[in-house]
């Protein structure tokens, strides 16, 4: 089986950072997305990383610690359009799929 | 053309009814799924078609029905529901596994009454 820990809630101001973390215990791991669902709409994909380090895309960055079952995605120069909730997702090949974390519903206030 | 469309966008029904829902894409993506998604959660797993080939069923009652005629839909019939299968239906496509990024269609929105 497999487990995924987000936080459930966060809130920032607009033109601030946000780091939103994603820890997970998988076996046959083989990458990791990031998807972006605004309040009554379908998941928008972000970010896919399956090494180590930082993948950066424009205001949005994700990383990955494989070793230490950790990802992060970082918002940048926050707009009020960002909030959202963000999902990660952990790619198992062992069991053929793909399973998401209970997301993080981020505020982003004025 | 790079988008998944789902049909109905509602839908009311009567635990005694029978209904279908729809899904299609033109990407040329060989897997396609199934999600429930209530509110503030995240979306659940249902199905999963490769290759046309049912891959991955996460013990969903047989109310619940999948097809895939084809590479380019996938049907969810739905046969007695219950109350509490009220909720977001997601139709999702990835390219060729299971593993890939996959593109979201914007849903059913179902309520059985």
């Amino acid at each position: 089986g497999q487990n995924i820990d987000q936080p459930t809630e966060m809130t920032a101001t607009e033109g601030a950072i946000v780091q939103i973390n994603c820890t997970y215990q998988t076996s046959g791991f083989n990458g990791l997305f990031w998807y972006q669902q605004h309040a009554g709409e379908a998941p928008t994909f972000l970010s896919y990383n399956v090494l180590d380090g930082l993948e950066e895309k424009g205001r949005f960055s994700s990383f990955l610690s494989r070793s230490k079952g950790y990802s992060y995605l970082l918002l940048k120069e926050l707009q009020m359009k960002d909030s959202a909730s963000y999902l990660c997702a952990v790619v198992n090949t062992n069991a053929g799929k793909s399973t998401f974390g209970d997301g993080t519903t981020l505020t982003v206030k004025p | 053309d790079t988008e998944v469309t789902q049909t109905p966008k509602h839908l009311v029904m009567g635990m005694t009814n029978k209904k279908s829902l729809k899904c299609e894409q033109h990407m040329g993506h060989r897997a396609m799924y199934w999600y429930k998604q209530k509110a503030k959660k995240p979306p659940e797993l249902m199905f999963v078609y490769s290759y046309e080939k049912l891959s991955i069923n996460e013990s969903v009652p047989s109310r619940f029905s999948p097809e895939c005629p084809n590479s380019s839909l996938l049907n969810l019939h739905l046969h007695a529901l219950q109350p509490e299968d009220s909720a977001l239906y997601l139709c999702a496509s990835s390219q060729a596994t299971s593993f890939g990024e996959q593109f979201f269609g914007p849903g059913t929105r179902l309520t059985v009454l």
